[in-house]
């Protein structure tokens, strides 16, 4: 199975504020086709996950421009330009390339 | 905007099983891949297993293979996922998702909280 590695573990982060996530993978990401499947989740208290980014780079619908994905191969990061109190959460990076999906162990984002 | 609702909470006994429903409306369900997803309290997501409808094709992690069941029932675009044998480490919410590709989570489930104790 693919393992994927969060960094930080939790983050503190004043309000208006960047906040950085960076994930690495035990394997590359990008599949022949082209497309590197990687993907992010935040997990809301008491909320199901929710899909925030796709295929590194993507927006999905009604996600904030505040949210930009980047990387490629093993190393991928979650940038938040400018961290709001909605964004307080666990965030995982995910795994699709192949199966079984993998998440990262996620990192706690809270507000200052 | 595909909407996915689950059944509600569930209290097992240790050795017997559990059905949870995923009943989606919004999306063609024939066409999409519905994929299940469970997190024990405090941990992160796990990835369980996946079902094609439109293939009948299903796919298990390893550590649920022999012990879960997922089936798809067309006629109500409900999707189904059993799990056998319970233990108290299966206690967890398990959420079910239409999939982007091959398997990753799109739109979730609320959730199922499923409780193993005797």
């Amino acid at each position: 199975d693919i393992a994927m590695t969060q960094t930080p573990l939790s983050l503190s982060v004043t309000p208006g504020q960047p906040a950085s996530i960076s994930c690495k993978s035990s394997q590359s990401l990008l599949d022949s086709d082209g497309k590197t499947y990687l993907y992010w989740y935040l997990q809301r208290p008491g909320q199901a996950p929710q899909l925030l980014m796709y295929e590194v780079s993507k927006r999905f619908s009604g996600v904030s421009e505040r949210f930009s994905g980047s990387g490629s191969g093993t190393d991928f990061t979650l940038k938040i330009s400018r961290v709001e109190a909605e964004d307080v959460g666990v965030y995982y990076c995910m795994q699709a390339i192949e199966l079984p999906l993998t998440f990262g162990g996620g990192t706690r984002v809270d507000i200052k | 905007q595909v909407q996915l609702v689950q059944s509600g909470a569930e209290v097992k006994k240790p050795g017997s099983s559990v059905k949870v429903s995923c009943k989606t409306s919004g999306g063609t369900f024939s066409t999409q891949t519905i994929t299940w997803v469970r997190q024990a309290p405090g941990q992160g997501p796990e990835w369980m297993g996946r079902i094609v409808p439109i293939l009948g094709t299903v796919n298990f992690a390893q550590k649920f293979q022999g012990r879960g069941t997922i089936t798809a029932d067309r006629s109500t675009s409900t999707a189904y996922m059993e799990l056998n044998n319970l233990r108290s480490d299966d206690t967890a919410v398990y959420y079910c998702a239409n999939a982007f590709g091959v398997a990753a989570p799109r739109n979730w489930g609320q959730g199922t909280l499923v409780i193993v104790s005797s």
